[in-house]
C-alpha cells in the first residue's frame, strides 16, 4: 500500500497568516491526490482534487500543488472558519490511502 | 437534492457483526460508486473500500478482506456495509460517500457511530 506522510501533525497560526501543509507519498502517484477539510463532528469535505484543482465553491485562498511524491496544500490567508483538520488522500493505486491529518488552530 | 442518510448508532459486543445502511436519494443511484470511510475516536480517516451500485462489484483493502461485505439493494436505493468479527479497534464513526468519476467525493452521509464494548 502507498503510505502518505503529512506534516506537520498540527499547527497554530494567526488570522491572515499563510499556512502550508505537506504530504509525501511513498511512491510516485503522479497527481492523483485529494485534499479534504474536516471540521469537528462533521464529514470530510473535498477541497482539491488532482493535486491542484479547486473543487467548485471552495474559496480561492485554498490551493494545492505538487506531483510525483511531494505535495503542498496552502491557505493563503487563514480565516477563523478554516479551523479544521486537513487530510491528503492518494488515489493512484488501490487501496486509496489517507495521510495522518494536520490539525489547524488559531493562535 | 442529493442526500445520503445512514442508519443510527450501534453498540455491539466483541465478536459480533454490524450492518450499516446508507440510503441515497436525489440522484440516479446506479450512476455513482459509494465508498466507505471510518474514523476511530480522535484518529484519522481510514478508507474501507467501494461498491458499484450498478453491478454490485466491490473492492476491499487487504486489511478488511474477509471481514467486510458491501452490498446494495437497488429497489430501495440503499447500500450496506457489514463488518464482522468486531473488536474494540472497530469502534469508529463509519461514513458512506458518493464518488463521481473515479475519486471525487461530493456527498457524504452523516456518519454512524459503532461502539464495540463488552
Amino acid at each position: 500500500d502507498i503510505q502518505m506522510t503529512q506534516s506537520p501533525s498540527s499547527l497554530s497560526a494567526s488570522v491572515g497568516d499563510r499556512v502550508t501543509i505537506t504530504c509525501q507519498a511513498s511512491q510516485d502517484i503522479t497527481n492523483y491526490l485529494n485534499w479534504y477539510q474536516q471540521k469537528p463532528g462533521k464529514a470530510p469535505k473535498l477541497l482539491i482534487y488532482d493535486a491542484s484543482n479547486l473543487e467548485t465553491g471552495v474559496p480561492s485562498r485554498f490551493s494545492g500543488s505538487g506531483s510525483g511524491t511531494d505535495f503542498t496544500f496552502t491557505i493563503s490567508s487563514l480565516q477563523p472558519e478554516d479551523i479544521a483538520t486537513y487530510y491528503c488522500q492518494q488515489y493512484d493505486k488501490l487501496p486509496f490511502t489517507f495521510g495522518g491529518g494536520t490539525k489547524v488552530e488559531i493562535k | 437534492q442529493v442526500q445520503l442518510v445512514q442508519s443510527g448508532a450501534e453498540v455491539k459486543k466483541p465478536g459480533a457483526s454490524v450492518k450499516v445502511s446508507c440510503k441515497a436519494s436525489g440522484y440516479t443511484f446506479t450512476g455513482y460508486y459509494i465508498h466507505w470511510v471510518r474514523q476511530a475516536p480522535g484518529q484519522g480517516l481510514e478508507w474501507m473500500g467501494w461498491i458499484n451500485p450498478n453491478s454490485g462489484g466491490t473492492y476491499y483493502p487487504q486489511n478488511f478482506q474477509g471481514r467486510v461485505t458491501m452490498t446494495r439493494d437497488t429497489s430501495i436505493n440503499t447500500v450496506y456495509m457489514e463488518l464482522s468479527g468486531l473488536t474494540s479497534d472497530d469502534t469508529a464513526v463509519y461514513y458512506c460517500e458518493r464518488v463521481s468519476g473515479y475519486s471525487r467525493s461530493d456527498y457524504w452521509g452523516q456518519g454512524t457511530l459503532v461502539t464495540v464494548s463488552s
